[in-house]
């Protein structure tokens, strides 16, 4: 089955630590995102991608990095500049329209 | 600049009548509107959409209308379900694939 997979689901790490969160797609989308989710703000965009090598910032970019060397792979590092990293992350991928929109399970970091 | 609105943060229906969620925004220019339904600790997945040139949608339970004079869609649950009991964000797209989301709406439906 297509789908894209986030792992880990949960992790924690000390604060001033960088972090990395995997997301994956076999759905052979050219398009994926990050989003953060916090309680009351619903899902902000971080950062985009809409080919292999080539990504852009989103609203609230500050504090993460992205790299696509792969059409399946579009991790997401969380930086020790980022102000308040404790959330919930969503990885989606599309294949150029909005009715493939695919949303992963998420990750929830938690720094402690 | 939230482009995006849902003003309410929770609703509760009872089970068997009407849910209707509410969405504001203020981009003229978004193409497609969607709304989508979320489960704690998953991702949301796509429930229904409708064109900015149309004024309703309808897929079985879920009818979404627009009205663009006012900027503001609404999505409608009848009946209301147990299972319907999640957090629905409406979103807005315009042009280059970039979902805008408001602030979700948890719903509750009570036995």
């Amino acid at each position: 089955d297509g789908g894209i997979t986030q792992s880990p689901k949960y992790l924690f790490r000390k604060e001033g630590q960088n972090v990395t969160l995997s997301c994956e797609q076999n759905l052979n989308h050219d398009a994926m995102y990050w989003y953060r989710q916090d309680p009351g703000q619903g899902l902000r965009l971080i950062y985009y991608s809409q080919i292999v090598n080539d990504f852009q910032k989103g609203d609230i970019a500050e504090g993460y990095s992205v790299s696509r060397e792969k059409k399946e792979s579009f991790p997401l590092t969380v930086t020790s500049a980022q102000k308040n990293p404790t959330a919930f992350y969503l990885c989606a991928s599309s294949p150029g329209n909005f009715y493939g929109y695919t949303f992963g399970s998420g990750t929830r970091l938690t720094v402690v | 600049d939230q482009q995006v609105k849902q003003n309410s943060p929770s609703l509760s229906v009872q089970e068997g009548r009407i849910s209707i969620l509410n969405c504001d925004y203020t981009n003229s220019m978004f193409d497609y509107f969607l709304w989508y339904k979320k489960y704690p600790a998953e991702g949301p997945t796509f429930l229904i959409s409708i064109s900015s040139i149309k004024d309703k949608n309808e897929d079985g339970r879920f009818t979404v209308f627009l009205n663009k004079s006012a900027k503001h869609l609404s999505l409608h649950i009848v009946p209301s379900q147990p299972g319907d009991s999640a957090v629905y964000f409406c979103a807005a797209i315009q042009g280059a694939q970039k979902l805008v989301f408001g602030q979700g709406t948890r719903l509750t439906i009570n036995p």
